[in-house]
């Protein structure tokens, strides 16, 4: 239980296009959705927050208009990666908790990520 | 605000020796605490977490961490490393309602033949 998947797994794209990812919790309602970006050979930096229904709550230094987030359902959260750029080029990782369906309510469960390159 | 710290950001060891990862956190209230693995290119797995229960906590691997509430930290152990525990390890707290968690800057372990 508590499968959280993305899709797609590796994305090639053009500098100026835009790119979406999607995270879907498979097996639970995801409450909260965060999303990650990870540089390589860092840590998990936190991009944002999201509720089901309600905008995301994005962390300081992340750019709102760039990175859109839609947590529209409780089993499915985007991200599109507006105007892509090189620098946009990451590993992208979402992850979701869930509450009061048997679930450890202050546990993440990550998706497998998702590899972005911007030529 | 919580706050995590790894001490080391590369670990060597050789095959067969004890694995010791250290993580310290600081919380201004009672944290749950996570390990999780991560291989190149992968997502994370959760090797243990700790959440106000027993204070030596067991994982997967044989791996397992201990929370000291006093010298606030929560170490991770393995008795004997296998070449497969070649991984970043993430050290993460979180509060108590699902919303905040932060990770520590991770730890390479590298374990040598």
């Amino acid at each position: 239980g508590a499968v959280v998947s993305q899709h797609p797994s590796r994305v090639i794209c053009k500098s100026g296009t835009s790119v979406k990812i999607e995270c879907r919790s498979l097996d639970f309602q995801a409450t909260t959705m965060f999303w990650y970006r990870q540089f390589p050979k860092q840590s998990l930096m936190l991009m944002a927050t999201s509720n089901e229904g309600s905008k995301a709550t994005y962390e300081q230094g992340v750019e709102k208009d760039k990175f859109l987030i839609n947590h529209a359902s409780l089993t499915l959260s985007t991200l599109t990666v507006t105007s892509a750029h090189p620098e946009d080029s990451s590993f992208y990782i979402c992850s979701a908790t869930g509450k009061g369906q048997g679930l450890p309510y202050n546990e993440q469960f990550f998706g497998p990520g998702t590899r972005l390159t911007v030529l | 605000a919580q706050s995590v710290t790894q001490l080391d950001s590369h670990v060597s060891v050789s095959e067969g020796t004890p694995v010791l990862l250290r993580c310290n956190y600081s919380s201004s209230y009672s944290p749950s605490l996570f390990w999780y693995v991560q291989h190149p290119n992968k997502g994370l797995q959760l090797l243990l977490k700790y959440t106000s229960a027993a204070t030596l906590v067991k994982g997967i691997n044989g791996f397992e961490a201990e929370f000291k509430k006093s010298e606030t930290s929560f170490h991770l152990t393995k008795p004997s490393a296998h070449m497969s525990d070649a991984a970043e390890y993430f050290c993460v707290v979180s509060d108590n309602y699902g919303q905040n968690f932060v990770f520590g800057p991770g730890t390479r372990l590298s374990v040598l033949p």
